[in-house]
């Protein structure tokens, strides 16, 4: 059972170089999410899918876009990157956006130089 | 905004130590709150799910308690063992809204 499946896991990026991160689940959940995460200040949310055919800005969305492909996969891109957006990045799902156990990929450590 | 703190950041046990993990939030109007797990350099582990309604979870020798009056969740491990030495994160989320983690308190467990 895969879960939430983050590729890639590793990136270097240039500043000013464009990516997008891909994500999926296989749980046939709902709800799906981005986060990063920095040293000392936890997991801070980017942008969430609360359904099929939306999308929303969380806590810290400038920079970055994202795409509900269909209900299995949720992308997020970075148009042009910056060193700020050195971070570890995580996808994760839940059945719906309100009231269930979410389920976290493996991460991706991205690295703007 | 709500905020979510755990203290202390870091905590060393010997082995076999009972210890109790906090996590304390702003605002009591919780709809459920989340423990996690995260080893060195990969993602996050479901621990446990506390619904608003519920004042503890066990799974194993795991056991966490939410008061929301006092704004509060411990985490209790009993029996602590070097497997465990990982960071845990809380994570609280609001009715409708997403989660809000705190920073983790990083464990190590001393064979």
């Amino acid at each position: 059972n895969a879960g939430v499946t983050q590729t890639p896991k590793f990136q270097v990026l240039k500043t000013g170089q464009s990516m997008t991160l891909q994500c999926a689940q296989d749980m046939n959940h709902n709800s799906m999410y981005w986060y990063r995460q920095d040293p000392g200040m936890g997991l801070r949310l980017i942008y969430y899918s609360a359904s099929e055919g939306t999308t929303d800005k969380g806590e810290v969305p400038n920079g970055y876009n994202v795409s509900r492909l269909n209900k299995r996969e949720f992308s997020l891109r970075l148009e042009s990157a910056a060193p700020s957006q050195t971070s570890v990045y995580f996808c994760a799902s839940s059945e719906y956006r309100g009231s269930t156990e979410a389920f976290f990929g493996q991460g991706t450590r991205l690295t703007v130089v | 905004k709500q905020e979510v703190t755990q203290i202390p950041a870091a905590l060393s046990v010997p082995e076999g130590e009972n210890l109790v993990l906090n996590c304390s939030f702003t605002d009591s109007a919780i709809y459920n709150l989340q423990w996690f797990r995260q080893d060195p350099g990969k993602g996050l582990t479901s621990l446990l799910l506390i619904q608003s309604s519920q004042r503890e979870q066990t799974s194993g020798r795991l056991n966490a308690s939410l008061d929301k009056s006092s704004g509060r969740s411990t985490l209790y491990i009993a029996a602590s063992q070097p497997g465990d030495s990982a960071t845990y994160l809380c994570a609280v989320r609001y009715w409708a809204n997403n989660l809000f983690f705190g920073t983790g308190t990083r464990l190590t467990v001393i064979p």
